[in-house]
């Protein structure tokens, strides 16, 4: 079983719908989790890191689940700039080898 | 402007003939690592280094070597590359010692071996 798991989706949502992504993880002494954004054949770039208090910025929200070893991201009124692979990774305590799923594709359309 | 680049964005070359990606960092960052990217695979980490001189390896490190004698410069050697390196690969570089230990990645180079 991969350490982090994501669903490859697509998901193809309409501008203005509300979407959220899960990924698992299986390592349970898991410290740190984000979520990047990459861009098609551009380098992944940080969205948001994920706290267990969850975070919000803007339209984003990012919450953990320790007790079920997931965490998620919710998408508001998406935007077609909002069309992306989104990236969860997530790095053990003392390790600095992290852990990338495989993604989470989003298409946005009219 | 702070920043993650690689040399060269785009590779053609043939099985054997040895190549040399460089990246190098002005953010004064501890942790550097490569990554190569397939499809269907993610990405996935080759090497890391924590440090000038320390380096180790990630989940996929045959066939590659890497370096580190300048905090600011890792580069990834293929000392005899072969079909299966065809990738996207990725440096990238983290500040230690912070909350965070976000991943500044740089554009990528897209390597082709025939």
């Amino acid at each position: 079983r991969k350490e982090v798991e994501q669903d490859p989706g697509p998901f193809n949502v309409p501008e203005g719908a509300t979407v959220a992504f899960n990924c698992t993880y299986s390592n349970s002494a898991s410290q740190s989790f984000f979520w990047y954004r990459q861009d098609c054949r551009k380098e992944p770039k940080l969205l948001m890191s994920v706290y267990s208090s969850g975070n919000e910025d803007g339209r984003f929200t990012a919450q953990l689940n320790r007790a079920s070893q997931y965490i998620s991201l919710l998408i508001r009124d998406s935007k077609l700039s909002d069309s992306a692979t989104y990236l969860c990774v997530v790095t053990s305590g003392g390790s600095y080898i992290p852990t990338f799923g495989r993604g989470t594709s989003l298409i946005v359309h009219p | 402007e702070a920043q993650v680049t690689q040399n060269p964005r785009y590779l053609i070359t043939v099985t054997g003939k040895k190549l040399t990606v460089t990246c190098s960092q002005n953010m004064n960052h501890e942790y550097m690592s490569w990554y190569r990217q397939d499809p269907g695979l993610g990405l996935r980490q080759i090497y890391y280094s924590m440090n000038v001189e320390v380096t180790d390896k990630g989940d996929v490190p045959e066939g590659y070597k890497v370096s580190r004698k300048e905090k600011r410069n890792f580069p990834l050697i293929l000392e005899s590359p072969s079909p299966n390196q065809t990738s996207l690969y990725f440096c990238a570089s983290t500040p230690l010692g912070q909350d965070t230990d976000t991943q500044y990645f740089g554009p990528g180079t897209r390597l082709t071996v025939l």
